[in-house]
């Protein structure tokens, strides 16, 4: 079974801090997504990556594939950045359909 | 243009309204999908249209007819809709189907 797993379920901070979240999957996957989604509905992609590490802005993915594992990292966090964090999977074989994690919920104080 | 954009924003309906939901992008996406979201779940996919021809129909019931004109419109029908249908209502494209995706705003839909 494709599982997704997140941790943590939520995170509050104050504003500066360095912020880590964590996904774990189970099987061998084609690409892994950072999706954010604020209160209101709307998903922005963060990132999109198979390998290695990527960086935007304030943002940063990074993905084992051995370990089975991606973080994503937000350096200076500022309250704008509180949103849900949803990282998903995706599989050459099931036509690269997404399989969603249950999300992070991230506050961050000012 | 670099959006997804999603029409309307807001729906309210009744269970033998006829209603449609419209999402439009001008990427040159080939690919592109609707979702059902309820509270405080992750995404649920509905349908996938990859060139314009629908490849992914997830089990969704009838009453959800999703249609695609031409490569930069994608429309969701809804008719004899049921008060669980009430939901935020997600359209998305991607280049082509297992890249990026790139969402729209949503459209959050009460059936009444």
């Amino acid at each position: 079974k494709n599982e997704v797993e997140q941790s943590p379920q939520n995170l509050t901070a104050q504003e500066g801090e360095f912020i880590t979240i964590n996904c774990s999957y189970s099987v061998g996957i084609s690409a892994l997504h950072w999706l954010q989604q604020h209160p209101g509905g709307g998903i922005v992609s963060l990132f999109m990556l198979s390998s290695g590490k990527k960086k935007h802005g304030r943002l940063i993915a990074t993905i084992n594939i051995q370990e089975k594992h991606s973080s994503l990292h937000i350096t200076a966090s500022h309250p704008r950045d509180s949103a849900v964090y949803i990282c998903a999977v995706s599989f050459a074989y099931s036509n690269y359909q997404l399989i969603w994690g249950a999300g992070t919920k991230l506050i961050i104080k000012p | 243009d670099t959006e997804v954009t999603q029409t309307p924003k807001h729906l309210v309906m009744g269970m033998t309204n006829k209603k449609s939901l419209k999402c439009e992008q001008h990427m040159g996406h080939r690919a592109m999908y609707w979702y059902k979201q309820k509270a405080k779940k992750p995404p649920e996919l509905m349908f996938v249209y990859s060139y314009e021809k629908l490849s992914i129909n997830e089990s969704v019931p009838s009453r959800f007819s999703p249609e695609c004109p031409n490569s930069s419109l994608l429309n969701l029908h809804l008719h004899a809709l049921q008060p669980e249908d009430s939901a935020l209502y997600l359209c998305a494209s991607s280049p082509y189907p297992g890249t990026q995706q790139y969402f729209g705003p949503g459209t959050r839909l009460t059936v009444t």
